[in-house]
């Protein structure tokens, strides 16, 4: 049973280009929440999609905007990036809203 | 408010027990989690707890919750280098499962 996958593993973009990061989540789950790791801190929440809608959304601006289809895998996008947005994006997949299991991250570097 | 506090760092010897302490502030948080982060990888659960248990043990793995201090601590027996990572705590909190994460402690264990 494959885990949460996302891709792309690392990825190089330069300030005010838009970015998409994609995640597939665990068998039998349903629900996708996004986070922001800046180096060294604990990660940040994005927001949670749950039946391809935007559930809930933390403090982060309308630059970071996502979606979920119809098989629950999902996208994040963000447009405009700025020198800040570097961090590693996780994806965590549940079933509702039970325990998230997380993928392994995409490193994003903005010069 | 929402908040998790933990120590940054903690060094212990090989076959010593270590001891991972954190704070919360959220007091309907339904569940309390631990996850570990190697370097360069995504977070990987190594246990949870429910709001209205004292204790969880799980392996060399101990959880105990103080919910009137809203304390928890991790306990791993015998530990080994290769527990050598960064543990985070997280609080579940509203109907989403949203988490809230701690800044991590590093755990160092020396041969």
């Amino acid at each position: 049973d494959a885990g949460v996958t996302q891709s792309p593993t690392h990825l190089i973009k330069t300030r005010g280009q838009q970015v998409t990061l994609r995640c597939s989540p665990k068998s039998g789950h349903d629900t996708v929440s996004w986070y922001q790791q800046a180096l060294g801190q604990g990660p940040q929440f994005i927001f949670q999609y749950y039946e391809e809608e935007e559930r809930q959304r933390g403090n982060f601006p309308d630059r970071f905007s996502g979606h979920q289809f119809p098989n629950y895998s999902s996208e994040l996008n963000v447009n405009a990036l700025l020198l800040g947005d570097s961090a590693l994006y996780l994806c965590a997949s549940s079933f509702t809203a039970d325990t998230q299991y997380f993928g392994p991250g995409t490193r994003l570097t903005v010069l | 408010g929402e908040d998790v506090e933990q120590s940054l760092f903690l060094s212990v010897r090989e076959g010593d027990s270590s001891v991972i302490n954190c704070t919360y502030t959220d007091s309907s948080s339904t569940y309390l989690y631990w996850y570990k982060q190697e370097p360069g990888a995504g977070l990987q659960l190594l246990t949870y707890i429910f709001s209205n248990m004292d204790m969880k043990q799980d392996q060399r793995l101990t959880v105990l919750l103080n919910k009137k201090d809203k304390h928890l601590s991790l306990r791993i027996a015998d530990t080994q280098t290769g527990d050598s990572a960064i543990y985070f705590c997280a609080e579940s909190t509203g109907n989403t499962g949203k988490l809230i994460f701690g800044q991590g402690t590093t755990l160092q264990v020396k041969p």
